[in-house]
This record gives C-alpha cells, structure tokens and sequence, in this order.
C-alpha cells in the first residue's frame, strides 16, 4: 500500500514562477526522499530528508519536514521547462523498501 | 559510471505466457530493488535483496512472480502465466551499503495483450 499522498495531483506554472507540492503520510520514518521521473520511465534522486531535520537545500531545491503533522513539502524556485516531470515523495519506514505516493504531475510553461 | 540498466526496455506478451525482466545494477550496489508502477500510479514494492538474499519479498503480488539474484549482481524477476492486470512498467533499482539513496534503472514496459 502507498504511503505517502502528494497533493496536488497536478500543477501548472510560468516559467520563473515557484512550484510548491506536498507529501503527507502516515506512519514513523527514517527519512523522506523526493524523485523526479521523466516521461513515466527511470526516476532520479532529488533530495533526501532524514526524520531528525526540519529543512534542506539544493540547489533550486528546498523540502520540509514536520513529523508531527506527517508531512513535508517541496518547492522548486524559478521553475524552467526542464523541470516539468512527475514528482514522487518516498518515505523509508523499514531501512530499505522506499514507499511512494502517486505523484504530482508539473508542467512549466515557456 | 554506468547506471543501472534494464532488458527489455518493452516487452510485449500474449496472456498465459511467461516472461523475464532482467536487471544490471551498478557494480559494488549490495542492495537491489525491484517495483512496479502502473498507469498513473506511484511505485508499488516487489521485492528487495541484500547480496543474494531477498529478506522481504512481501510485495510479490502472487506466487505466479518470484525474482532470483545471482553473484550479487545481475537479477531476474520472473511473471509466469502473465495476466492483463501485470502490465505495467517494472523498476529496478539498486545502492550501495549504508546508503539511503536507490538508483533507477529506465524500467521495463510489460504489457499483456
């Protein structure tokens, strides 16, 4: 079963705008990831929070964590037209197996 | 480096048939993850192993899947009587020991006429 929820399901910006997306689940974590998947194939590793920080950085990339409300964030500044993907959050509960949500869908608009 | 790679890239299949997804993943990555993703879904757990062990193959979703790793490297994940509901595209990933992060092969796109 799926873990994490992202919401929205789908999101649509400007170029240079920021996008911001959710992940909320529902149990302990060991850290929460964030992934990117182009044209519904591979995914690539955007950022890794663990359950003992509270924020981080990279790049044009911020996440959040509030473990007491189960939830992070992600919020990608300055979108560009590469950035439109899916957008997957995957929360580690057991040291290994990655549980993911459905995703949000970003399209940037040149 | 190379990353991970999977074969077949698509793989076409008539219902009842058996069919192979193999997976290379980066050399030295003791631990392999296989998942699969439907239409417009997110990543559903199959099986995972550490060397050529697999601890949890909970997420199989019959005994119609079973999944093997030879050498600690090179895996196969095998459908046996293939059904329309396993079309889908099968994810391989691996990493290395006491790292967090997985790394994505392109997948394979089953599907099942």
């Amino acid at each position: 079963s799926q873990q994490g929820e992202e919401d929205p399901q789908a999101l649509s910006i400007q170029e240079g705008e920021n996008a911001t997306m959710n992940c909320s689940y529902k149990t302990s974590i060991n850290n929460l990831q964030w992934y990117r998947q182009n044209s519904g194939r591979g995914l690539v590793h955007l950022i890794l929070i663990r359950s003992n920080e509270r924020e981080k950085h990279s790049g044009r990339l911020r996440v959040t964590l509030d473990t007491s409300k189960k939830s992070s964030s992600l919020l990608i500044t300055a979108s560009r037209a590469a950035d439109t993907a899916s957008y997957f959050c995957a929360t580690d509960a057991w040291g290994y197996k990655l549980s993911f949500g459905a995703g949000t869908t970003v399209t940037v608009r040149a | 480096g190379a990353g991970v790679s999977q074969s077949p890239s698509n793989k076409v299949t008539e219902k009842g048939k058996d069919v192979e997804l193999r997976c290379d993943p980066i050399s030295g990555h003791t631990a392999l993850y296989w998942y699969r993703q439907s239409l417009g879904q997110g990543l559903e757990f199959l099986i995972y192993f550490q060397g050529n062990s697999a601890p949890d193959k909970s997420g199989l979703p019959s005994d119609r899947f079973s999944a093997e790793r030879t050498g600690g490297s090179v895996s196969t994940l095998t459908i046996q009587r293939t059904q329309q509901e396993d079309s889908a595209v099968y994810l391989c990933a691996s990493s290395p020991p006491r790292f967090d992060e997985q790394f994505f092969g392109p997948g394979t796109r089953l599907t099942v006429l």
